[in-house]
């Protein structure tokens, strides 16, 4: 079946450091991926999506790359803020749109 | 109007009793989805409700669990004779439909449920 593996946390940054948080994929077809971010004592919310290969999606200066030669959607950020500070979940959906999420990365960054 | 609610936010329960979870979509929105979420831990599919479709209750861990959607409206999961191991925060989302690749959720901020 459909499964996402992405890196484990946490991981904590000093302000302005670059941000890379590694999602790899399994799956038949061809998945649209996510990135769904979780504010502390937030729901969930989407952060970016990506519908086929080689589409990049962006948001609030997050981006990541649907690679489909490499199975993988990596989350990155140039310059990462406190605000940052959330748990990021990698995602997948499938042809009956069932999401498959990741284990989830805590992202501490520290002024 | 608003996003997808849940209630209550909280409920604690004694080991054995049953609960009931409520969650209202966006209106509109076709689809409807369960998902468990343990400390610590990813998010686990339940169930999704799609219109008029038998539910697709795969993800239901046991027969202690069942949920019901009256329409495209408001869905209830109810757990039966609640165990330790149940404890989680129980999140629904919904979009506007299901089968379309890359139609997002939108998800409720959860029910968080502690059996004693």
């Amino acid at each position: 079946g459909d499964s996402v593996t992405q890196m484990e946390g946490p991981v904590t940054l000093s302000e302005e450091a670059f941000l890379t948080i590694n999602c790899t994929y399994t799956a038949t077809g061809y998945p649209s991926l996510f990135w769904y971010v979780q504010y502390p004592g937030e729901g969930l919310q989407l952060l970016l999506k990506a519908t086929k290969a080689d589409d990049k999606g962006s948001n609030k200066g997050f981006e990541a790359t649907y690679r489909k030669e490499t199975t993988s959607f990596h989350l990155e950020k140039g310059s990462v803020q406190v605000s940052d500070s959330a748990v990021y979940f990698c995602a997948l959906t499938g042809g009956y749109q069932k999401v498959t999420f990741g284990t989830g990365t805590k992202l501490q960054v520290i002024p | 109007g608003a996003g997808v609610s849940q209630s209550p936010s909280n409920k604690v329960t004694e080991k054995g009793k049953d609960v009931e979870l409520r969650c209202d979509p966006i209106s509109g929105h076709t689809a409807l989805y369960w998902y468990r979420q343990r400390l610590g831990q990813g998010l686990e599919f339940l169930i999704y409700f799609q219109g008029n479709s038998a539910p697709d209750k795969s993800g239901l861990p046991s027969d202690r669990f069942s949920a019901e959607r009256t329409g495209e409206s408001v869905s209830t999961l109810t757990i039966q004779r609640t165990q330790q191991e149940d404890s989680a925060v129980y999140l629904c989302a919904s979009s506007l439909a299901a089968g379309v690749s890359g139609d997002t959720q939108y998800f409720g901020p959860g029910t968080r449920l502690t059996v004693l």
